[in-house]
This record gives structure tokens, C-alpha cells and sequence, in this order.
């Protein structure tokens, strides 16, 4: 069980869009459609803001999207807000029951 | 309003155990798997395991690096679901968070967070 690959940080304006990546394997990413995405705030619990690849739970701005293209999968954010300065962790399903974490992608809003 | 409160952390030493506590509230413990995740200080998520709901006969799974160690029980007329960690190291020194399913059935997303309990592994 490897961690997915997410960029240490990414940065954008205000009103902007970024795109956060992650990439994984033909185990895991490449394979299943079970791709969700967290928002994690200094010293706070980390929060769902995408889930089965491109669904929103309800309650999250529409701004957060999610994709997938083989064995990557991408988080944008558009209309960057200063609020959306956080950290942001993809998850995949791994097969046999398990799960998978990236390794974090820290966004700056300049 | 579903609420989860992680407790039993502490400071341990190497090779002994710790129970930890997800006390639950704001919907029906028993209708939804309980996942345990953990992050070391400064570094990313790392899921530890879950355990399924009663429908699936609470059967649990679990991540390589803990299997065998690790434990995770459920006790559906309490609401509370349990991690037991044994034969502790350093290397298990992490704030612990339990989470909720966001469904009775299907993919097992990490929907509900409670706020975490730190375990502390130190000799």
C-alpha cells in the first residue's frame, strides 16, 4: 500500500483556479472510481469535499470538482478564496478492503 | 447533529498497550462502519482500518503496517467504537481520528470526523 503522489504545495490568487493532482497505480486510482478528496485545516480534523471521483457531500461549495484520467486523479479549486488556504488529501480505494491516502498537497492562496 | 469524541490517548511507553474510545451521538451507531485514521505530527493521513456495521457482521480490515497489532471492536448498544493498539512504538506516536461512513452501504467514505485524541509513544 503506497501513498499517492500529491505535489508537497501548490499557490494561486484570489479568483483564480489550481489544480491539485494524484496519482497512483493500475491498483488502485487506475482501477477504481473510488477516488475521494479531504480539506484539513491547522489542528483540525480533516473534512470531505469530494467523494466516488467528482460528487460533492452536500454542504461543500461548488467551487471543489474532482476528475480522473487513468491513474490520476485531480482536485480543482476555482474562484480561490482565502478561506481555501488548507492542506488537501486524495484517497483511493487499494482493493481487499483497504485504502489508500496521498501525501498531502499544501495550498497557499497569495 | 453527529458528533464523534475520540478519547483514551495519553502518553505510553514502547511495548505497552492503550484502548481508545470513538463515543458517538446524532444517528444509529449500528447502521454504519467506524474508520480509524492517524497522523504523525507534521505528516500526512494514514489510514489505520475499519470495522463494518452490524448488517456486515462488524467484520474489520486493516492496513499492513498495523495488522496484527492493532484492533478495532464495536459496541453498538453503547455507540462506541474502540482501537486497541499493542506492543506500542515510537513510530505509532500520532493524533488518532475515528470517522463515520457516509452510507449504510457501498464505498466505505470517510464522512464524519471527530476531533482526534494524541497518543504519545516515549520511553
Amino acid at each position: 500500500q503506497s501513498a499517492l503522489t500529491q505535489p508537497a504545495s501548490v499557490s494561486g490568487s484570489p479568483g483564480q483556479s489550481i489544480t491539485i493532482s494524484c496519482t497512483g497505480t493500475n491498483s488502485d486510482v487506475g482501477i477504481y472510481t473510488y477516488v475521494s478528496w479531504f480539506q484539513q485545516h491547522p489542528d483540525s480534523a480533516p473534512k470531505l469535499i469530494i467523494y466516488d471521483v467528482t460528487k460533492r457531500p452536500s454542504g461543500v461549495s461548488g467551487r471543489f470538482s474532482g476528475s480522473k484520467s487513468g491513474n490520476t486523479a485531480s482536485l480543482t479549486i476555482s474562484g480561490l478564496q482565502a478561506e481555501d488556504e488548507s492542506t488537501y488529501y486524495c484517497c483511493s480505494y487499494a482493493g481487499s478492503s483497504t485504502w489508500v491516502f496521498g501525501g498531502g498537497t499544501k495550498l497557499t492562496v497569495l | 447533529e453527529v458528533q464523534l469524541v475520540e478519547s483514551g490517548g495519553g502518553s505510553e511507553q514502547p511495548g505497552r498497550s492503550l484502548r481508545l474510545s470513538c463515543t458517538t451521538s446524532g444517528f444509529t451507531f449500528g447502521d454504519y462502519a467506524m474508520i480509524w485514521v492517524r497522523q504523525a505530527p507534521g505528516k500526512g493521513l494514514e489510514w489505520i482500518g475499519f470495522i463494518r456495521n452490524k448488517a456486515y457482521s462488524g467484520t474489520t480490515e486493516y492496513a499492513a503496517s498495523v495488522k496484527g497489532r492493532f484492533s478495532i471492536s464495536r459496541d453498538d448498544s453503547k455507540a462506541i467504537a474502540y482501537l486497541q493498539l499493542n506492543s506500542l512504538t515510537t513510530e505509532d506516536t500520532a493524533m488518532y481520528f475515528c470517522a463515520r461512513s457516509m452510507a449504510t452501504t457501498g464505498p466505505i467514505y470517510f464522512h464524519y470526523w471527530g476531533q482526534g485524541t494524541l497518543v504519545t509513544v516515549s520511553s
